[in-house]
């Protein structure tokens, strides 16, 4: 899994809740993604970092929020769940521009009732 | 906008044979990186081969190549002597130089029969 490693791998919430999604790498790789995947739409970026506190949003960045104040750890809050923001949620980790191969991590299922 | 499709929701072939999966994209750029991950039922993403437009020859990986046409903006996955385990979803991706975002096409779900 190119040392990385989402958590929880499962959960489930209601409407209106927080929610907070945690990818954590161990090969100090610079960038680092969150992927949402939905049927018919294939994997759609929600945020990416380029470095400790360098954010950017995707093509569906709306409803969510993201963290990076070390290295290691990428962080996806969902500020209030939203039915329409059940999927599975992909972390991945590149190691710098120039090395374009993005490894992911297992994936987060996320259910909101 | 950059925009990659997979006009084949799903395809099969049967084991030992040989199977093209489309993908055509978008984008006024020049340089840029095409991809194509496989997704098994373990949903785990994996990168099967990867090419770079500025190199005219079409990438291999085994019983994985390519057939990349730059100028129809074409980049078509062949695998050959298919088997049980190539069963999968099938992702065309592609990443604009110095732009850092990988933009992935809708999958073509691969169903290999014995």
């Amino acid at each position: 899994d190119a040392g990385i490693t989402q958590s929880p791998r499962h959960k489930v919430t209601e409407t209106g809740t927080p929610v907070t999604l945690r990818c954590h790498q161990t090969e100090n790789h610079r960038y680092m993604y969150w992927y949402r995947q939905d049927p018919g739409h294939g994997l759609r970026l929600i945020h990416y970092s380029y470095g400790v506190k360098d954010t950017d949003k995707g093509e569906v960045s709306d409803g969510y929020s993201v963290s990076r104040s070390k290295t290691e750890d990428f962080l996806l809050t969902l500020e209030s769940a939203t039915s329409s923001q059940t999927s599975v949620y992909f972390c991945a980790i590149k190691e710098d521009r120039g090395l374009e191969k993005l490894f992911f991590g297992s994936g987060t299922q996320l259910s909101v009732l | 906008a950059q925009t990659v499709t997979q006009s084949q929701p799903e395809m099969s072939v049967q084991e030992a044979e040989t199977v093209t999966l489309s993908c055509t994209y978008d984008t006024s750029e020049n340089n840029y990186y095409l991809f194509w991950y496989k997704q098994p039922p373990s949903r785990q993403m994996i990168l099967v081969i990867r090419q770079e437009a500025y190199k005219q020859q079409n990438a291999t990986e085994n019983r994985f190549s390519v057939n990349f046409q730059k100028a129809a903006k074409s980049f078509s996955l062949k695998i050959s002597d298919s088997q049980l385990g190539d069963t999968a979803m099938y992702f065309c991706a592609f990443l604009i130089y110095n732009t850092d975002k990988l933009i992935f096409g809708t999958g073509t779900r691969l169903q290999v029969f014995p």
